[in-house]
């Protein structure tokens, strides 16, 4: 069965500390990777699409990598505007469907 | 740039009431999907449309829910007699083919009292 695992749950960083949240995924066949953030009360908002192992995305503070099995969002001098919820979701190969299927995110909270 | 819409953002019904979702889907997409998000679960995946067409609707319950894409107007989801359990946020995204990235509306969020 597809499953997507992130970890950790919460995560609490001071402005200014870089760190990394995990994307664990198993799928038969990887059509693409997509991180979003999700803002409280808000619709998941587009960071990045991932394709194939040794891929890497940056805009501003972010950078996504991925391998064969999981995906980084590094995030480096954060912002308290940086707290949100990341959530990572893959597309699997095969069939006409292009569901997408979650984690259960990781709850950003940068303090200043 | 018009993103995705969803209306109403908040609807409130009492159990066995009827529920209908609407979401407009970026202007040039043609491909709409519906997802579901409980409170402390992910998001879950719920059915795939385009336009007068069902795709896949492989993760919308057999019972009380219904879905379409007419040629004209907004994407529906329609919940039939509901429940608190179907209390929830509804999310609404759309792609310009097929397979692209999926662009996300603010959701409805539906409570059933």
């Amino acid at each position: 069965e597809d499953q997507v695992t992130q970890s950790p749950e919460a995560l609490r960083l001071q402005e200014g500390e870089s760190s990394s949240l995990n994307c664990s995924y198993t799928v038969s066949g990887l059509r693409g990777l997509f991180w979003y953030r999700q803002d409280p009360g808000k619709g998941p908002e587009f960071l990045f699409t991932l394709y194939s192992a040794g891929e890497e995305k940056e805009k501003e503070r972010l950078k996504a990598t991925l391998t064969k099995k999981e995906s980084f969002l590094h995030i480096t001098a954060p912002k308290p505007e940086d707290s949100a919820t990341y959530l990572c979701a893959v597309q699997a190969t095969g069939g006409a469907t292009n569901k997408l299927i979650f984690g259960t995110g990781t709850l950003l909270a940068v303090q200043p | 740039n018009a993103g995705v819409m969803q209306n109403p953002r908040h609807l409130v019904r009492r159990r066995g009431q009827e529920a209908r979702l609407r979401c407009s889907p970026v202007k040039g997409h043609s491909h709409v999907y519906w997802y579901r998000q409980l409170p402390e679960e992910g998001l879950k995946f719920m059915v795939y449309l385009q336009k007068e067409n069902i795709i896949d609707e492989s993760g919308m319950p057999k019972e009380r829910f219904s879905a379409e894409f007419p040629k004209e107007g907004p994407s529906i989801l329609r919940i039939q007699q509901v429940v608190r359990g179907d209390s929830a946020a509804y999310f609404c995204a759309s792609s310009p083919g097929s397979p692209d990235t999926q662009y996300f509306g603010p959701g409805t969020r539906l409570t059933v009292l």
